[in-house]
């Protein structure tokens, strides 16, 4: 069983929806919690990070944090074309950081 | 200007040759990393340095070494490639403390 799972997608939606990318986690030692998006031939960048248990919002996007199932879920309102990307989930702790797969997403205008 | 810098950024090599990927960074960060994404793998750990002195193994170190020469600079060096370490390499660094990384651009890397 993996450290991390991630649904690859890809998820296609269409401008305006609510998105809702998901992780599930098995080592429950890790306390950080972060989402990276990835564009096409670029690095990913770090779009939020949490720490426990708990939501976190940064404009459009809500990171939340459920530790008692070990899952972590990102939402994406108002979605436009430009959030078109891969979303890389990261559990971290202890000097160790695992990464989801990546969520390929699609917003079509 | 970008603050990890990742040369070369495509590079296509034959079986068994030595190569060298190179990595700056200007966010003065101690941690530095190297990882290797593939199609439905995801990023893997290869090596990370914590500061100029720390060198440590990720999950996939065989077949790979590094060199941190400088706080700001690790590389990455494949001494014999094989057609299986193709692959998206990226570098990334972190400060102290922290559990974020920020990641280069990457290097596309294709052994025939």
């Amino acid at each position: 069983q993996k450290e991390v799972e991630q649904d690859p997608g890809p998820l296609s939606v269409p401008e305006g929806a609510i998105v809702s990318l998901n992780c599930t986690y098995s080592n429950s030692a890790f306390q950080y919690f972060m989402w990276y998006r990835q564009y096409s031939r670029k690095g990913p960048e770090l779009l939020m990070y949490t720490y426990s248990s708990g939501n976190k919002e940064d404009g459009r996007f809500t990171a939340q944090v459920d530790k008692s199932s070990k899952y972590i879920s990102l939402f994406i309102r108002d979605s436009q074309p430009s959030d078109s990307a891969t979303y890389l989930c990261a559990i971290a702790g202890g000097f160790k950081t695992i990464f989801g797969a990546g969520t390929r997403l699609f917003v079509k205008a | 200007d970008a603050d990890v810098t990742q040369t070369p950024r495509n590079r296509i090599t034959k079986t068994g040759k030595r190569i060298m990927l190179e990595c700056s960074q200007t966010k003065g960060h101690d941690r530095m990393y190297w990882y290797r994404q593939d199609p439905g793998l995801g990023l893997r750990l290869i090596y990370y340095s914590f500061d100029v002195k720390d060198i440590n193994k990720g999950e996939i170190s065989d077949g790979y070494s590094v060199s941190r020469q400088a706080q700001a600079k690790f590389s990455l060096s494949l001494e014999s490639a094989i057609p299986n370490q193709t692959a998206l390499y990226f570098c990334a660094t972190g400060a102290q403390g922290q559990e974020t990384q920020y990641f280069g651009p990457g290097t596309r890397l294709l052994v025939l």
